[in-house]
C-alpha cells in the first residue's frame, strides 16, 4: 500500500498563473516533508521541505503548506515559469531519520 | 563540491547478463540510498545503508539484485541475471542521517535486451 500518493500524475498551468500540486500521506508518525523537482535524464533535486512542527514554509516563488490532520502537503508555484516544467516528488521522512519515501510524482507542464 | 557520482551513466545488456552499478555517495554523508525509477512505481526504495549496514533491503526486488557497501565512500548494486523487466533509471542518493535533505546522482539507466 503507497505510504505516499500523488493523485494527479500530471497538470498543466499557464505560464504567470498558480501551480498547486497535491501530496497525500498515510502515518502521521512522518516528521520532515520534502518536494523534489526532476528534468529528464537528470537526478531529482532537492526543492523545498517542511518540518512537522510548522504549517507553512516558503522560498521564493515555492511554498509548501502542510495539514497534519488531513496528513496533507501541497506545493504553491506562483508564478508559474515555463522552467518549472518538470516532474514534481512529494517526499517524506520517517520519524527514525533514516528513511526517505516517495510519491509516484506529478507531470508539471507550464505553457507559454 | 562533488555531487553524488554514479556509474556507468547508460547500460544496455542482453537478458542473463551480470550488471553492476556503482555510487560514490557525498563525502560526509552517513546514509546511501538506491532507487529505482519505472512509469508504472515512480521512484521505488530498493535498499538504504547507514553508516555502510544495510538497514531495510526489502524493497530488492528478489534474490536476483544484490546491494553491497564496503566503505563509506562506495557502493554497488549487482544484478545477476539481468532480465528485461529491470530495465529502468536507478538512482542512488546519500544524506546526513537525520538531517536535511537526500541528495541524488544523475542515475544509471539500464537496458536489458
Amino acid at each position: 500500500d503507497q505510504q505516499v500518493k500523488q493523485n494527479s500524475p500530471s497538470l498543466s498551468v499557464q505560464e504567470g498563473r498558480i501551480s498547486i500540486l497535491n501530496c497525500d500521506y498515510t502515518n502521521s508518525m512522518f516528521d520532515y516533508f520534502l518536494w523534489y523537482k526532476k528534468y529528464p535524464a537528470e537526478g531529482p533535486t532537492f526543492l523545498i521541505s517542511i518540518s512537522s512542527i510548522k504549517d507553512k514554509n516558503e522560498d521564493g516563488r515555492f511554498t509548501v503548506f502542510l495539514n497534519k490532520s488531513a496528513k496533507h502537503l501541497s506545493l504553491h508555484i506562483v508564478p508559474s515559469q515555463p522552467g518549472d516544467s518538470a516532474v514534481y516528488f512529494c517526499a517524506v521522512r520517517d520519524n527514525y531519520g533514516q528513511n526517505f519515501v516517495f510519491g509516484p510524482g506529478t507531470r508539471l507542464s507550464v505553457l507559454p | 563540491d562533488a555531487g553524488v557520482i554514479q556509474s556507468p551513466r547508460h547500460e544496455v545488456t542482453e537478458m542473463g547478463q551480470e550488471v553492476t552499478l556503482r555510487c560514490k555517495p557525498i563525502s560526509g554523508h552517513n546514509s546511501l540510498f538506491w532507487y529505482r525509477q519505472t512509469m508504472m512505481r515512480g521512484l521505488e526504495l530498493l535498499i538504504y545503508f547507514n553508516n555502510n549496514v544495510p538497514i531495510d533491503d526489502s524493497g530488492m526486488p528478489e534474490d536476483r539484485f544484490s546491494a553491497k557497501m564496503p566503505n563509506a565512500s562506495f557502493s554497488t548494486l549487482k544484478i545477476q541475471p539481468s532480465e528485461p523487466r529491470d530495465s529502468a533509471v536507478y538512482f542512488c542518493a546519500s544524506s546526513f542521517s537525520g538531517v536535511g535533505e537526500l541528495f541524488f546522482g544523475e542515475g544509471s539507466r539500464l537496458t536489458v535486451l
